[in-house]
């Protein structure tokens, strides 16, 4: 079963533009993070999140908690042609040694 | 620092033949997880190894089994292979410290297998 849901499925920018994605999940959870995957590819780390922050900055990257919704969101700042790819957030599964990834929002950025 | 290595890249099979895929991790992570991705269902959670120990397995058929060598090194095994079967199945490593929560999973290029 999937505890993240990303929102939207696919998202298609311009060069330069921002994108945002949003994640929501079921549980109470400890962090949330969100990973990049280049097409048929190994999934790269982005970003983590602490279930006591609301926010979080890496480079153009800002990730955003809200626990009392149960959503997350990953905005990319001026997006680039090499920032398509597929983004998902996951969750550590309550019992532990488990990460849940969502379905992921694949970004299309045109240049 | 080699990253998480997975062989083969590419595998063919056909229906009912059974199948072995391997997983390096990084130089000191003991923890291995597997995952299988499908565009219909997404990153499914295999099983996850620590120390030659299995912790978790997700929801899975008998038929996916996997183990974890001294070295840190990892197998998973499908036997009497379906069409279904048809996914890249992806290894991760985590860090040196035991694994619980929050720590972060370094992906291998995974193994693309196509069931025929």
């Amino acid at each position: 079963s999937q505890q993240g849901e990303e929102d939207p499925q696919a998202l298609s920018i311009q060069e330069g533009e921002n994108a945002t994605m949003n994640c929501s999940y079921k549980t109470s959870i400890n962090n949330l993070q969100w990973y990049r995957q280049n097409s048929g590819r190994g999934l790269v780390h982005l970003i983590l999140i602490r279930s006591n922050e609301r926010e979080k900055h890496s480079g153009r990257l800002r990730v955003t908690l809200d626990t009392s919704k149960k959503s997350s969101s990953l905005l990319i700042t001026a997006s680039r042609a090499a920032d398509t790819a597929s983004y998902f957030c996951a969750t550590d599964d309550t019992g532990g040694f488990k990460t849940i990834f969502g379905a992921g929002t694949r970004l299309f950025v045109k240049a | 620092k080699a990253g998480v290595t997975q062989t083969p890249r590419y595998l063919i099979k056909t229906r009912g033949q059974q199948v072995t895929l391997s997983c390096s991790p990084i130089s000191g992570h003991r923890s291995v997880s597997w995952y299988q991705q499908t565009p219909g269902q997404g990153l499914q959670f295999l099983f996850e190894y620590f120390s030659e120990t299995q912790r978790n397995k997700g929801n899975f058929p008998g038929r996916f089994s996997g183990r974890q060598f001294s070295n840190s090194r990892s197998e998973m095994n499908v036997s009497t292979l379906e069409l279904g079967d048809s996914a890249l199945y992806l290894c991760a490593s985590s860090s040196p410290r035991d694994r619980g929560f929050g720590e972060k999973l370094f992906f291998g290029s995974g193994t693309q297998l196509s069931v025929l």
